[in-house]
């Protein structure tokens, strides 16, 4: 796959059970804060955005969670799926639509 | 539609030699971003456009690298000359004014020998 190798935060997680990933970010003037998808061999997937005037925000078996005061975002996953094992990566959306990437954190679901 | 395009998949090739790496974003979008994946550094951005126009070019990582969107269906990065440090995945990914949620294209593994 596309896989570049990356040295990231692992999240390891039995299969049924909840996940949380987490995100610092910088910039307090970013508009909306994303959550991207990415599997091996594709290019990241939006799953969920929260603008910056919000706390929370739920879809459909996520949930994102913002906390301004210490510049802090989660992710949350109900009953995490194998098809859930991917990179997760946080991302801002800043003023004119500039959308950057933070760290990313590898899930794996274990059977 | 086919979603965001790029080409090639894979491109192997000289230190030295000038590379061009193309995308063809979603119809009707109107921002295009170029970004670069690598172990190192995670995903960066390296430019974008909208409306053709680059509107902040401040992540490309020096002169060798250069982009150009002559039309709002096309859009290329160039690097001449390579070097090996280049190797990396590059993505392309386009969004429309007012939506928060950009598509990436399947990327262009680029490897530098």
């Amino acid at each position: 796959g596309e896989s570049v190798g990356l040295h990231l935060p692992t999240l390891s997680v039995q299969e049924g059970d909840n996940s949380i990933i987490n995100c610092a970010y910088s910039n307090s003037a970013s508009d909306y804060f994303i959550w991207y998808k990415q599997e091996s061999g594709k290019g990241p997937q939006f799953i969920i955005d929260i603008r910056s005037n919000m706390d929370k925000r739920q879809g459909q078996r996520v949930t994102v969670l913002l906390n301004k005061t210490v510049k802090h975002l989660s992710l949350q996953i109900a009953a995490t799926q194998p098809g859930d094992s991917a990179v997760y990566f946080c991302a801002e959306v800043a003023a004119g639509n500039k959308l950057t990437f933070g760290g990313g954190t590898r899930v794996l679901v274990k059977p | 539609d086919a979603g965001v395009i790029q080409s090639p998949r894979h491109e192997v090739t000289e230190m030295g030699q000038e590379v061009t790496l193309r995308c063809k974003p979603i119809s009707g979008h109107d921002y295009l971003f170029w970004y670069r994946q690598t172990m190192m550094r995670g995903l960066e951005l390296l430019i974008y456009f909208n409306n053709n126009v680059p509107i902040d070019d401040s992540g490309m990582p020096e002169d060798r690298f250069s982009a150009k969107m002559p039309n709002a269906s096309f859009s290329t990065l160039k690097i001449q000359p390579s070097e090996p440090r280049d190797s990396a995945v590059y993505f392309c990914a386009s969004s429309t004014q007012g939506r928060t949620e950009a598509f990436f294209g399947q990327g262009t593994r680029l490897t530098v020998v």
